[in-house]
């Protein structure tokens, strides 16, 4: 019972730096996302898919660009990291209003 | 302001307490209201979820919602250890199934 896998778990970047996070999920759903997480500022939104072939922006989607590969997979790629892009970052996918969430991936831009 | 506001604590009480946790929302579009749990380390997963107003109660949680007022309650009674965690509510509209977070308040139940 796998749920939602993200990869990798820890991650330090230098600025101007590239890297994917990666995400795949085996409950057959639809929908999923990609958040960040920042103290005090609770998660927030950044790209999500609703299905197959189809992305859209969330709240905080600068800096980032996403691919939904197919059902299971939707990747996030920072094409050239910022200090400001240290955060955790977590993926979730959905059926309703039912999300779940992998275990996050901890970003350190330095 | 933030379309949901919720008080960040940390909130430290003892075991066998009723906790009180809330979230305040400025946005009258909100019909679905989830409750959302996150151990230390870990991604949130869904504890309780209610649609427009009323008490939903599962086990030892209730979850109240007041539209009039826009406030979100969530009670823990008989509180536990192993409930010390963040706590965070998520209210959506329904609009493409995307939830709003609140910034999550951090309980700790002492043993």
């Amino acid at each position: 019972n796998a749920g939602v896998t993200q990869t990798p778990k820890f991650q330090v970047l230098k600025t101007g730096q590239s890297m994917t996070l990666q995400c795949a999920q085996d409950m057959n759903h639809n929908s999923m996302y990609w958040y960040r997480q920042d103290p005090g500022m609770g998660l927030r939104l950044i790209y999500y898919s609703a299905s197959e072939g189809t992305t859209d922006k969330g709240e905080v989607p600068n800096g980032y660009n996403v691919s939904r590969l197919n059902k299971r997979e939707f990747s996030l790629r920072l094409e050239s990291a910022a200090p400001s892009q240290t955060s955790v970052y977590f993926c979730a996918s959905s059926v309703g209003y039912g999300y779940t969430f992998g275990s996050g991936t901890r970003l350190t831009v330095v | 302001q933030k379309e949901v506001e919720q008080d960040p604590g940390p909130l430290s009480v003892p075991e066998g307490a009723i906790v009180s946790l809330n979230c305040t929302y400025s946005n009258s579009a909100f019909q679905y209201f989830m409750w959302y749990r996150q151990y230390s380390r870990k991604g949130p997963e869904l504890l309780m979820y209610t649609y427009s107003s009323g008490n939903k109660e599962d086990g030892r949680f209730t979850a109240q919602v007041d539209k009039s007022s826009k406030y979100i309650s969530l009670f823990i009674r008989d509180s536990q250890p192993s409930d010390s965690a963040t706590y965070l509510c998520a209210p959506s509209s329904g609009s493409a199934r995307q939830l709003t977070f609140g910034s999550g308040t951090q309980l700790t139940v002492l043993p």
